[in-house]
């Protein structure tokens, strides 16, 4: 079955301090991944995206990604938090083709403490 | 401007009621999508459209329709809402160009069904 996991349902970090938010993938083909965030009151912005090549995505903030095929895992990282970053942020998945539709996980609850 | 905008964006609502919920995009795309979130839960798929003369459900169809009155319209009906509805609702848009599917997502509507 094809499914998204996000095993932290919420996270508290210390401002200026590291972060990493976990994704496990179960798919059938290749994936093509994606992270989201959503503010308070917002629709979901794209944070970063990997389809193919570099397995270390930059994207968006300050935030990077690694994909490891190995592990079924596209993590979520950042060097330093700022306040701004709190806010729940999304996994998905999709096919590597055109057909697609996004699978989402639960989704991880940043709070970030001053 | 928004790209992808959403009416209403809050909507209170009574048991056994008809309540249509809109979708407009400006980012041309072809491919429209209606997802619920609920806490705990990440997004589900409610429907999906890909062009204007096909609709296909997806994970959570039951008790919602759709109309796609035009590439740039897409519409969400509860036929008789009850309270497990209140949630809240997302329209997104992606673009078969590419294949990659990368959606994106209007502000959200907040829907209450007492």
């Amino acid at each position: 079955a094809q499914s998204v996991t996000q095993p932290d349902i919420h996270i508290t970090v210390s401002e200026g301090a590291s972060l990493e938010l976990r994704c496990n993938y179960s798919y059938g083909a290749t994936p093509y991944l994606f992270w989201y965030v959503q503010s308070p009151g917002q629709g979901l912005q794209l944070l970063l995206k990997y389809f193919s090549g570099d397995t270390l995505v930059q994207g968006i903030k300050g935030f990077e990604a690694e994909f490891k095929r190995s592990q079924s895992s596209f993590n979520l990282r950042k060097p330093s938090v700022h306040w701004s970053d709190a806010a729940e942020y999304f996994c998905a998945v999709g096919p590597g083709n055109q057909g697609g539709k996004l699978i989402f996980g639960q989704g991880t609850e940043l709070s970030v403490k001053p | 401007d928004a790209d992808v905008t959403q009416t209403p964006r809050n909507r209170i609502t009574k048991t056994g009621k008809r309540i249509m919920l809109e979708c407009s995009q400006t980012k041309g795309h072809d491919r429209m999508y209606w997802y619920r979130q609920d806490p705990g839960l990440g997004l589900r798929l409610i429907y999906y459209s890909f062009d204007v003369k096909d609709i296909n459900k997806g994970e959570i169809s039951d008790g919602y329709s759709v109309s796609r009155q035009a590439q740039a319209k897409f519409s969400l009906s509860l036929e008789s809402a009850i309270p497990n509805q209140t949630a809240l609702y997302f329209c997104a848009t992606s673009d078969r160009t590419g294949g990659r599917n990368e959606q994106f997502f209007g502000p959200g509507t907040r829907l209450t069904v007492l």
